[in-house]
């Protein structure tokens, strides 16, 4: 079975500095997805972005990035300029075929 | 469009009473999922639909849960029965069928068993 983890339960960083969330995977397909999902408070899951295992590039949206590493098995999530409202609870997930996992999340604190 | 709605927002039941959640995904999404969350936990896989494949089940944590969706449309999960530790959050999501698409979560049931 795939499984997805996330070896940090608990991050912090100040507000406007950079803070990266581990993820590593495993799995024996060769195509696949990764998504970071990010819950705050109001408990809605929001999408935050989406890596393609077959793209080398990282997948990049606004503040957020990946550092995808396919042979390492590894999809870290990168916030930068962190602002008070990126504090949530972040999770990774693998998207495969018929299969769909997540990690069991990280706590992000933004300090003000 | 819509997203994908859950009802009710909030339950409070007695120990032994039956409950049922229900889930409206977004037009189109032919998978479905169920996921638990417990408080300050992750999510917790409790059965899958993919269009008019068969379930699959294998998250459902007794047979004191079941699950049921027509088609392509509605959803319901209900649990009888119930038991202080079935007290979470039910999550349902939907998706179109490519692994490429990302879930789309509802906002969830909070449920509490006294």
């Amino acid at each position: 079975a795939q499984t997805v983890t996330q070896s940090q339960p608990e991050m912090s960083v100040q507000e406007a500095e950079t803070v990266t969330l581990s993820c590593t995977y495993d799995t024996s397909e060769s195509d696949y997805y990764l998504f970071w999902y990010k819950q705050p408070p109001s408990r809605q899951m929001i999408l935050v972005i989406r890596q393609e295992a077959y793209k080398q590039q990282n997948a990049t949206e606004n503040r957020f990035s990946v550092n995808f590493q396919k042979a390492a098995k590894s999809f870290s999530l990168k916030i930068s300029d962190s602002q008070l409202g990126d504090a949530a609870m972040y999770f990774c997930a693998y998207r495969g075929p018929g299969d769909m996992r997540f990690g069991a999340g990280t706590r992000l604190t933004v300090k003000p | 469009g819509a997203g994908v709605s859950q009802s009710p927002s909030n339950k409070v039941t007695e120990k032994g009473k039956d409950v049922e959640l229900r889930c409206d995904p977004i037009s189109g999404h032919t998978a479905l999922y169920w996921y638990r969350q417990r408080l300050g936990q992750g999510l917790e896989f409790l059965i899958y639909f993919q269009g008019n494949s068969a379930p699959d089940k294998s998250g459902l944590p007794s047979d004191r849960f079941s699950a049921e969706r027509t088609g392509e449309s509605v959803s319901t999960l209900t649990i009888q029965r119930t038991q202080q530790e079935d007290s979470a959050v039910y999550l349902c999501a939907s998706s179109f069928r490519a692994y490429n698409s990302p879930l789309h979560f509802g906002n969830g049931t909070r449920l509490t068993v006294t």
